[in-house]
Parts: C-alpha cells; sequence; structure tokens
C-alpha cells in the first residue's frame, strides 16, 4: 500500500523565519510527487517533481526531491502571515493511473 | 484557468437522507476524483471517473456511489446518511499527467 508522510503535523513560526517541510514516501512505480497549498477552500497547486536533484522554485517557496532517499521537501523563505495554511504532500500513484496518495498535511502557522 | 465548481459550500441533512453532491468542470478534463478530508486523516479517495459512465472504487467507497452522465459532470451519493460522512467533501480533476485541480469543497453535516 502506497504511504506518504509529512513532518511535521503542526508548526508555528514568527515572520521572517525560514521553514522546511518535510515529506517521505513509499509509492509503488513512483511517478511524480505534488505539493498543495490549502488555506480555506481548495488546495492550490504549487510545485509537481518528478526528477531527482532539480530545485523547483517559485518567489519564496522552492522545492526539491531525492529519489534515492525517497523524500521531498518544501522551502519558504522570510515567511508572512499570508503563508498560514495547510501544506499537503502527495504522490501519483502507479503506471496508468492519475490518482493521488496525500499525507495528513503540515498545518503551518505564521504570526507576526 | 480550470474552474471546478461544487454546487453547495454548506449543506446540513439528516441521518438516513439520500444526498446528492454534484462537481462541474468547465476544461473537458478526462479524469474526475471525489475526496473527503478529516481532522488528522488528511484527504481520502472515496470515487474517481476516467470517462462518462466509468467509475472506480478509490481506498474508502463503503456507503458511497458516484454518477458521470456527463463529462463535464461528476456527482457523489451518499445512499443513506450516516453522522461518521459528516466531513469535507473535495472535487477534483485532471488531464493526463497534469495536477489535479480542486472545487472549493463542501463542508456536509449529517444529524
Amino acid at each position: 500500500e502506497d504511504k506518504v508522510v509529512q513532518s511535521p503535523l503542526s508548526l508555528v513560526v514568527h515572520e521572517g523565519d525560514t521553514v522546511t517541510l518535510n515529506c517521505s514516501y513509499e509509492v509503488t512505480n513512483f511517478r511524480s510527487l505534488l505539493w498543495y497549498k490549502q488555506e480555506k477552500k481548495a488546495p492550490t497547486f504549487l510545485f509537481m517533481l518528478t526528477s531527482s536533484g532539480i530545485e523547483k522554485k517559485s518567489g519564496r517557496l522552492s522545492s526539491i526531491l531525492d529519489k534515492k532517499e525517497l523524500f521531498s521537501i518544501l522551502n519558504i523563505t522570510a515567511t508572512q502571515t499570508g503563508d498560514s495554511a495547510i501544506y499537503l504532500c502527495a504522490s501519483l500513484r502507479g503506471a496508468g493511473s492519475y490518482q493521488l496518495t496525500f499525507g495528513k498535511g503540515t498545518k503551518l502557522s505564521v504570526i507576526p | 484557468d480550470v474552474k471546478v465548481t461544487q454546487s453547495s459550500r454548506y449543506l446540513v441533512k439528516r441521518t438516513g437522507e439520500k444526498v446528492f453532491l454534484e462537481c462541474v468542470q468547465d476544461m473537458d478534463h478526462e479524469n474526475m476524483f471525489w475526496y473527503r478530508q478529516d481532522p488528522g486523516l488528511g484527504l481520502r479517495l472515496i470515487y474517481f471517473s476516467y470517462d462518462v459512465k466509468m467509475k472506480e472504487k478509490g481506498d474508502i467507497p463503503e456507503g458511497y456511489s458516484v454518477s458521470r452522465e456527463k463529462k463535464e459532470r461528476f456527482s457523489l451519493i451518499l445512499e443513506s446518511a450516516s453522522t461518521n460522512q459528516t466531513s469535507m467533501y473535495l472535487c477534483a480533476t485532471t488531464l493526463s499527467n497534469q495536477p489535479q485541480h480542486f472545487g472549493d469543497g463542501t463542508r456536509l453535516s449529517i444529524l
């Protein structure tokens, strides 16, 4: 059975701090790993990682995948209160499938 | 931009009622999914569909069914609602290997 584990489950930081969110996976026929941000409504897509060692960046957010050690990290630098959200990690399931297996999420709270 | 619309943001129903949750997408995506999201459990897949009239069970299909009569619409049905089906329900769509796009969710309470 595919498994995605995120840590920590919750995190409280001050504005301006840098945070690292972790995601490890055990997936048969791994294809891609995705990160989403969820505020009050729909999860919104952040990154999709398929190749090891290639960092993806979007503003203050970046993410990288390590397919040898089976994990990914999401970094947020110079955090702002608007970064407060649940961050979801998901793995795309095996060949020919478009299903995602989600981790339980990391709840990030950024306080002024 | 992909638009995924769920018919209700909040819904309150009674135990034993038949409940319909509707999801409509405007991007001609073949693949559609229904999840429920519960604190401490994350998102769990209930059912999905790769094409019209086609459906597949996800990880937790018990107590649910689905209908996909048209490509753009995917309905989740609670045959006889129970209190343990109180949850946030999220619909998502995708095209091929692209990221899934989510609707805003329906917060369903069963009394």
